[in-house]
């Protein structure tokens, strides 16, 4: 299986803040990763695919870079609707695996 | 719209067999662009990938689940379904169907990112 591993677990921001997510694979992926954000007793949302692809509807804040095994979710100005646990997802085979998950706590 | 809704038993005994099926609406299970898939996620933990399947009955499965999982597609109803035998407590978790993009990777055509999950569904297992 593929490992994933994000960092941090745990994110304190404020609005306005630029904010980063990193996710690495245990073994190259290519370009096949996706970002999922995920409110409290909600299903998650598809935020990024193939990396840097955005979702139709997603806003424009959100973006996603990277290829192999290094891959970032970026938010350019944290909004208070963002405020979540994002979960990166490689998808290069047929097994699936997550990460563990980032918590965007408010600061 | 694309609706995808869980249903199933909330309590199952451990060592029994959890069932739950996926009504599919607003599109048509029998689509060549997906695959369908289940997904769980244990309360206050993260998520995890169970297995696929393609209209046509092709199914792959995560390795360590393989002996006890079965996902089946009934294109009749626009339904799939989960069978998870020999459950046990830490399995307690909320079940997820949803809907993936079909990719091709290197020839293989395969199930991709989920696009459209359902709501989800606690199961618990407890006797």
């Amino acid at each position: 299986d593929t490992q994933m591993t994000q960092s941090p677990s745990t994110l304190s921001a404020s609005v306005g803040d630029r904010v980063t997510i990193t996710c690495r694979a245990s073994q190259s992926i290519s370009s096949w990763l996706a970002w999922y954000q995920q409110k409290p007793g909600k299903a998650p949302k598809l935020l990024i695919y193939k990396a840097s692809s955005l979702e139709s509807g997603v806003p424009s804040r959100f973006s996603g870079s990277g290829f192999g095994t290094e891959f970032t979710l970026t938010i350019s100005s944290l909004q208070p609707d963002d405020f979540a646990t994002y979960y990166c997802q490689q998808y290069n085979g047929y097994f699936q695996t997550f990460g563990q998950g980032t918590k965007v706590e408010i600061k | 719209q694309l609706q995808l809704q869980e249903s199933g038993p909330g309590l199952v005994k451990p060592s029994e067999t959890l069932s739950l099926t996926c009504t599919v609406s607003g599109g048509s299970i029998s689509s060549s662009s997906y695959y369908w898939g289940w997904l769980r996620q244990p309360p206050g933990k993260g998520l995890e990938w169970i297995g696929n399947i393609y209209y046509s009955g092709s199914t792959y499965y995560k390795p360590s689940l393989q002996s006890r999982v079965t996902i089946s597609v009934d294109t009749s109803k626009n339904q799939f379904s989960l069978k998870l035998s020999s459950v046990t407590a830490a399995e307690t978790a909320v079940y997820y169907c949803a809907r993936h993009t079909r990719i091709n990777i290197y020839g293989l055509l395969i199930a991709g990112n989920v696009d459209n999950w359902g709501q989800g569904t606690l199961v618990t297992v407890s006797s």
